[in-house]
């Protein structure tokens, strides 16, 4: 069975700060996709990144940055110097190989940024 | 080019009405998935077409159905409403089923009374 927690259900800080979001995740399969959206108040759910199980390389993209470790199941997204913007609901996500396009969702994380 | 559109984005029924939600995906897309978002079971998926097939679906009983046309434009159908599917309902657009990236639409919030 496939399974995705994020621990963190709340967390709060103050613009400018730097947050992690962590993101802990079970699968049986040797290949399998991860993936972080962002679900502002407005609803929508906003892909902002995917990674192969394959693929253990860090990324960065402006003030986001992942860490991907295999050995811990742990995908964690960080945001560098945060902003009011960035005030919204992380989910982190999983698709094991042969299950389309079927996302197992963690239970997200409300990160409020205060000015 | 345009997004994933989800019609209509609220709606009031009564307990035991029936009820269509659409959902027109990104052009070109051929994939379409159906979420359900609720408090307290958070994000759970409904159901997945392709090329007007369903390849996966999720533990929701038999009153959840879906559809998908051949424009791949698709529709989801709950019959005899419960106070229990008051939810969000989300739909996602995919290029293929190669799984790849999801784009969602704003969701059709759905209130049973």
């Amino acid at each position: 069975a496939q399974k995705v927690t994020q621990a963190q259900t709340e967390i709060s800080v103050v613009e400018k700060e730097d947050v992690t979001l962590d993101c802990v995740y079970e699968t049986r399969d040797t290949t399998y996709y991860l993936f972080w959206y962002k679900q502002p108040p407005s609803g929508e759910l906003v892909f902002l990144i995917r990674r192969n199980s394959f693929d253990e390389q860090n990324e960065i993209s402006g003030r986001y940055s992942w860490n991907f470790q295999k050995s811990t199941s742990s995908f964690n997204f960080t945001i560098t110097a945060s902003q009011v913007v960035d005030s919204a609901v992380y989910f982190c996500a999983l698709i094991y190989n042969n299950a389309g396009n079927m996302l197992t969702f963690g239970g997200g994380t409300r990160l409020m940024v205060k000015p | 080019k345009a997004g994933v559109t989800q019609t209509p984005r609220y709606l009031i029924k009564t307990r035991g009405q029936q009820v269509t939600l659409s959902c027109s995906p990104i052009s070109g897309h051929r994939s379409v998935s159906w979420y359900q978002q609720t408090p307290g079971q958070g994000l759970q998926f409904l159901f997945e077409y392709f090329s007007e097939t369903q390849r996966n679906k999720g533990n929701f009983p038999g009153r959840f159905s879906g559809r998908q046309f051949s424009n791949s434009r698709s529709e989801m159908n709950v019959s005899t409403l419960e106070l229990g599917d008051s939810a969000l309902y989300l739909c996602a657009s995919s290029l293929d089923v190669l799984n790849t990236e999801a784009f969602f639409g704003q969701g059709t919030r759905l209130t049973v009374v």
